[in-house]
């Protein structure tokens, strides 16, 4: 079981509005610790897709926004292409199990 | 731009080390500012982070594997090493070394393409 929760699957039309959601706990996202999304086309490494809960690398679409508030956080994704199926990943820490934890993933399908 | 590259072997047996180089090209470990993670994903699973090292020397280990596990640097070479004593088959996944940019809590912001490890005797 993954300190932060992911559902497994989220699914959406080209052109469709998704949001993946990571729910963590008071020993991470709740104390105020940043959020990480990472993309995994298949077969590839992961890709960071935003980093310390809204910001976006260069490079990375306005199609994909993050957000935070309280113990959860949200990947938004707008505007759904068949590129974007691949598994997303949230990632951030935890007093209690150490600097770096991973959501189980979710698989988007589109 | 900086890049990396994972190295080793493919197969281990069981109870053996595995053991992992990667290559920092592009830019210089010794430079600081950043942590250099191994990050492995069984199969069909999620990402587990394992452990990070700095320049200096200073790591940090996944505590369900500390146990096990070495990191060390060679900054002549510009490399970073695993190593996972004792390994079994649960141990067999995809192993990817990345750079922390965000001083050791995450932000993986750029990924060596990973090599695939397979314990079995």
């Amino acid at each position: 079981q993954s300190v932060l929760t992911q559902p497994p699957s989220v699914s959406g039309a080209p052109g469709q509005r998704v949001t993946i959601p990571c729910t963590g706990s008071s020993s991470n996202l709740g104390s105020g610790y940043d959020v990480y999304w990472y993309q995994q086309l298949p077969g590839t490494a992961p890709k960071l897709l935003i980093y310390a809960n809204i910001n976006r690398p260069s490079g990375v679409p306005d199609r994909f926004s993050g957000s935070k508030s309280g113990t959860s956080a949200s990947l938004a994704i707008t505007g759904l292409q068949a590129e974007d199926e691949a598994d997303y990943y949230c990632q951030s820490y935890d007093s209690s199990l150490g600097p770096v934890v991973f959501g189980g993933g979710t698989k988007l399908t589109v | 731009q900086v890049q990396l590259q994972e190295s080793g072997p493919g197969l281990v047996k069981p109870p053996q080390t595995l053991s992992l180089t990667c290559t920092v090209s592009g830019g210089s470990i010794s430079s600081g500012g950043y942590y250099w993670s191994w990050i492995r994903q069984l199969p069909g699973k999620g990402l587990e982070w394992i452990g990070y090292i700095y320049y200096s020397g200073v790591t940090y280990y996944n505590p369900s594997l500390k146990s096990r596990i070495t990191i060390s640097v060679e900054t002549s070479k510009n490399q970073f090493s695993l190593k996972l004593s004792s390994v079994t088959a649960a141990d067999t996944a995809v192993y990817y070394c990345a750079r922390d940019s965000s001083g050791g809590s995450g932000s993986f912001d750029i990924w060596g393409p990973g090599t695939m490890v397979i314990v079995s005797s």
